[in-house]
């Protein structure tokens, strides 16, 4: 069964706005999530990493929260610009045993002028 | 100055065929991976080695055969390769541990199995 997931449709939005991106994972409670971006005919390249006790991180326009009580994170990117159209990939443990991340199926932001 | 670095980038065969993909990591990292990427963009962890030693062999056919001479190099060998072989392999690798570790990847090798 599916284990992380992640808007399945593609997110359309302005330029300027700020685009929200969901991870919502089951069955386990992991210790830590990762955030990457993958651009078309390119490997993922790592944007963040949010620790279990952390609620909220940030990274210049970029930020994540963490809810262990909902298990879901929220990757927000603000003043959204079209340069951060790409695909936005989550990945956690599933396994509890911390020697493997498992990637949600992503989500392909598209920022329009 | 490319940190992770896979040959080829293109890979065109035939079913049946052997092939291999080579990868490198210039950052002293002590792990490496090998991920599948199929068509509908999932990425999946195929295998993981951790100073030549492998940690992670996740259920995939005995076909696919992963070797690391030291540890900046994973290659993956393929035999008898199939139609559903076909994908996007990436390689990555990390300082340590995959889960509380950034993993830098390749720039990833594009398989096609006619």
């Amino acid at each position: 069964s599916q284990k992380i997931e992640q808007n399945s449709e593609a997110l359309n939005i302005q330029e300027g706005k700020t685009a929200t991106l969901t991870c919502n994972y089951t069955n386990y409670s992991p210790a830590y999530l990762q955030w990457y971006r993958q651009d078309p005919g390119r490997g993922p390249v790592f944007l963040l990493l949010i620790r279990e006790n952390e609620k909220e991180k940030r990274k210049e326009r970029l930020k994540v929260t963490f809810d262990t009580t909902l298990k879901q994170s929220l990757f927000h990117i603000t003043a959204s610009q079209p340069a951060d159209s790409a695909t936005y990939l989550c990945a956690l443990d599933v396994t509890g045993g911390g020697n493997k991340l498992t990637f949600g199926t992503g989500t392909q932001l598209k920022v329009e002028l | 100055d490319t940190a992770v670095s896979q040959t080829p980038k293109y890979l065109v065969t035939q079913m049946g065929n052997d092939k291999s993909i080579k990868c490198e990591q210039n950052l002293g990292h002590d792990t490496m991976y090998w991920y599948k990427q199929d068509s509908k963009k999932f990425l999946k962890i195929m295998f993981s080695y951790n100073n030549k030693e492998l940690i992670i062999n996740e259920t995939v056919p005995n076909r696919f055969s992963p070797k690391s001479p030291d540890k900046a190099h994973l290659n993956l060998h393929i035999n008898s390769l199939e139609l559903g072989d076909s994908a996007v392999y990436f390689c990555a690798s990390s300082p340590g541990g995959p889960v509380t570790d950034t993993q830098y990847f390749g720039p990833g090798t594009r398989l096609t199995v006619l």
